[in-house]
């Protein structure tokens, strides 16, 4: 299995401000991945991220919105830029283990944005 | 597209009941199936992996089936207990590759009272 931290648990933003959220693995991996939950609904990709190379989007979700650095094979960090209210969420960072191919959450981090 | 549907939305029982959530998918080619738990706020908690050349998996109180033919998974909680309550989510993971995408359904919302 895989251990995965976040920083920061929780925050409170204003509109049009940045938060950068960070996740930790205690494992190496190929892939990061991140999540979106918004309020009252269940989890939608935004990105993938391989270390040494550009992060891939799901449709709907653009780089200059929500930067991704993945500058290890157990650190990544998710940017949530120029934030509205709509952006409103908790935001996961997640890995599949090697073997079976099992998918760990991390704690997520809960954003809100006033 | 793979569609994940969970049903029922919301389900509230006595302690001690056995029950049934279930996750029907549209796209039988799928590389695993998982079951997870998600408390108010929180990550998300990975409680059974299904491979799709399995037919089922047990850990404790819980057991969850596949058919993969028929696009449909079972996860069934014995001897339900308060500590129960929280969002079961359903996901499929899409055939072919181990790294496939991850499609989630809407979670089963299981509140167990004393």
């Amino acid at each position: 299995s895989a251990v995965i931290s976040q920083k920061p648990s929780r925050d409170i933003c204003q509109r049009g401000t940045s938060l950068t959220i960070q996740c930790q693995v205690d494992s190496q991996v190929t892939m990061m991945f991140w999540y979106r939950q918004q309020p009252g609904q269940s989890l939608t990709l935004i990105a993938t991220a391989n270390q040494g190379s550009e992060a891939t989007y799901e449709s709907g979700f653009v780089i200059d919105k929500f930067p991704i650095s993945r500058p290890n094979l157990t650190f990544s960090t998710l940017t949530v830029s120029n934030m509205s209210p709509e952006d409103s969420s908790i935001y996961l960072c997640s890995v599949v283990g090697q073997g079976v191919y099992e998918q760990y959450f991390g704690p997520g981090t809960r954003l809100t944005v006033t | 597209k793979q569609e994940v549907t969970q049903i029922p939305a919301a389900l509230s029982v006595p302690e001690g009941e056995n029950l049934v959530l279930n996750c029907s998918f549209t796209d039988s080619a799928i590389y695993n199936l998982q079951w997870f738990r998600q408390d108010p706020g929180k990550g998300l908690t990975s409680l059974l992996l299904i491979q799709s050349s399995q037919r089922e998996q047990t850990s404790g109180r819980l057991n969850a089936s596949l058919d993969k033919s028929s696009g449909r998974s079972t996860l069934y909680i014995a001897a339900s207990q308060p500590g129960d309550s929280a969002t079961y989510l359903c996901a499929v993971r899409a055939g072919g590759t181990s790294y496939g995408k991850l499609t989630f359904g809407q979670g089963t919302i299981l509140t167990v009272h004393p």
